[in-house]
């Protein structure tokens, strides 16, 4: 069990321009989830995926985010025209599947974050 | 909507020295709550969670807490603090059913004086 792995861990780029960052959750684990954490904050759902299936999203994602899982394994992030305010700890999590009868909750595994500063 | 609230922005506390760390939540039905900690550079840690049954849980690294319907908490204690504890720890709720994402507080800075 390798944990939960995201790339970059830190991203500096400059405001208008696009970026793209990738979490790798740990192996048979169907459920992936996105978190923001901003400074002096805790961490914001943003959305999450159910195998490849993008099953909620949350009122922070604005048009110009947009997550993939395609093949219901890795997942991408990607940011365009970025803008200042889209500063943060970009987290992501994993979980495994829910079992009938089991607990109704599944721990979610964190990664280490990618840290986007826009200048 | 469910919310997570730590009154505490910083702790300081004495090593040797006994600690509690409040949460209170908001949530319309029975909630799934969790306490993560968060050292730097480094993911999100679970310590422990409430899914129902015993209100007092036990966790990881000599950490408990205990819920409490009636005051809609659910504190975190150490009896004994190590200075390695000096981290932020988040409280979370879950909500049940199909998405189980997870709503934190805004963390309380833990600092251990030598």
């Amino acid at each position: 069990d390798t944990g939960v792995s995201q790339d970059p861990r830190h991203k500096i780029t400059k405001r208008g321009q696009n970026v793209t960052f990738r979490c790798d959750p740990i192996s048979e684990h169907n459920r992936l989830y996105w978190y923001r954490q901003t400074l002096g904050q805790g961490p914001e759902f943003l959305t999450y995926f159910q195998n490849e299936a993008q099953l909620e999203k949350s009122r922070l994602l604005s048009d110009r985010f947009s997550a993939e899982r395609p093949k219901g394994s890795f997942s991408t992030l990607e940011i365009q025209r970025t803008e200042q305010g889209d500063s943060a700890m970009y987290l992501c999590a994993s979980s495994s599947p829910l079992k009938r009868g089991g607990t109704p909750y599944n721990e979610q595994f964190f990664g280490p974050g990618t840290r986007l500063t826009v200048l | 909507a469910q919310s997570v609230t730590q009154p505490d922005i910083h702790i300081t506390v004495s090593e040797g020295a006994s600690l509690e760390l409040r949460c209170n939540y908001s949530y319309g039905a029975t909630p799934y709550l969790f306490w993560y900690v968060q050292s730097p550079g480094q993911g999100l840690q679970l310590l422990l969670k409430y899914f129902s049954g015993d209100t007092l849980v036990q966790g990881i690294k000599g950490f408990e807490a205990e819920f409490k319907r009636s005051q809609s908490s659910f504190n975190l204690r150490k009896p004994s603090v190590h200075w390695s504890d000096a981290a932020e720890y988040f409280c979370a709720v879950g909500a049940g059913g199909g998405g189980n994402k997870l709503t934190f507080g805004t963390g309380t800075q833990l600092k251990v004086e030598l």
